[in-house]
């Protein structure tokens, strides 16, 4: 399940099961958007992205959805693995600008 | 072709003393960025520069951080003066486009302030 507390909210799910970590943006003028993975020590490792004239786009186990109505990203992992493991943060940017603006991030923590 | 090269990996000060951190951004990339990070959250942008010039500087604190990044040799982020406050992890990241959509981050220096 999902808890929110003092520190990152967790997600925690059994090993094989799909995960879906949700992630809502500030900006209505984000056009492009970015999820990364950061396991404990490590920077952060480019997953997947989406542009705002797409809702959808797959990679290898990873499918990323974008509502731009409701400003809403989501990140889904099937058959999640222990190795998926990490804290997921979004970013989003828009065309033209330099920098990044990063979510609070979440917590993926996988059971066996 | 080696990822961003940050060093030291692990950096402790005590209060009042400076603190460099070194960023060397991949092989061809001449934009580097410099992001933040406190524990439990997430990165937030201070600066991005490109060889020689600093490009935007809105995420930097007005006092005692600077940042450069000269012709030769690596990108420096310098604290001056350190506060208990300025302990986190400090995230380097580079792009051969200078668009912030195609950076590689490295492994961060973090700062410990004692």
């Amino acid at each position: 399940g999902e808890s929110v507390g003092l520190h990152l909210p967790t997600l925690s799910v059994q090993e094989g099961d799909n995960s879906i970590i949700n992630c809502a943006y500030s900006n209505s003028a984000s056009d492009y958007f970015i999820w990364y993975k950061q396991e404990s020590g490590k920077g952060p490792q480019f997953i997947i992205d989406i542009r705002s004239n797409m809702d959808k786009r797959q990679g290898q186990r990873v499918t990323v959805l974008l509502n731009k109505t409701v400003k809403h990203l989501s990140l889904q992992i099937a058959a999640t693995q222990p190795g998926d493991s990490a804290v997921y943060f979004c970013a989003e940017t828009a065309r033209g600008y330099n920098k990044l603006i990063f979510g609070a991030g979440t917590r993926l923590a996988v059971h066996p | 072709n080696a990822g961003v090269m940050q060093n030291p990996r692990h950096l402790v000060r005590r209060r009042g003393q400076e603190a460099r951190l070194r960023c060397s951004p991949m092989k061809g990339h001449s934009h580097v960025y410099w992001y933040r990070q406190l524990p439990e959250e997430g990165l937030k942008f201070m600066v991005y520069l490109q060889k020689e010039n600093i490009i935007d500087e809105s995420g930097m604190p007005k006092e005692r951080f600077s940042a450069e990044f000269p012709k030769e040799g690596p990108s420096i982020l310098r604290i001056q003066q350190v506060v208990r406050g300025d302990s986190a992890a400090y995230f380097c990241a580079s792009s051969e486009t200078g668009s912030g959509t195609e950076a590689f981050f490295g492994q961060g220096t973090r700062l410990t302030v004692v």
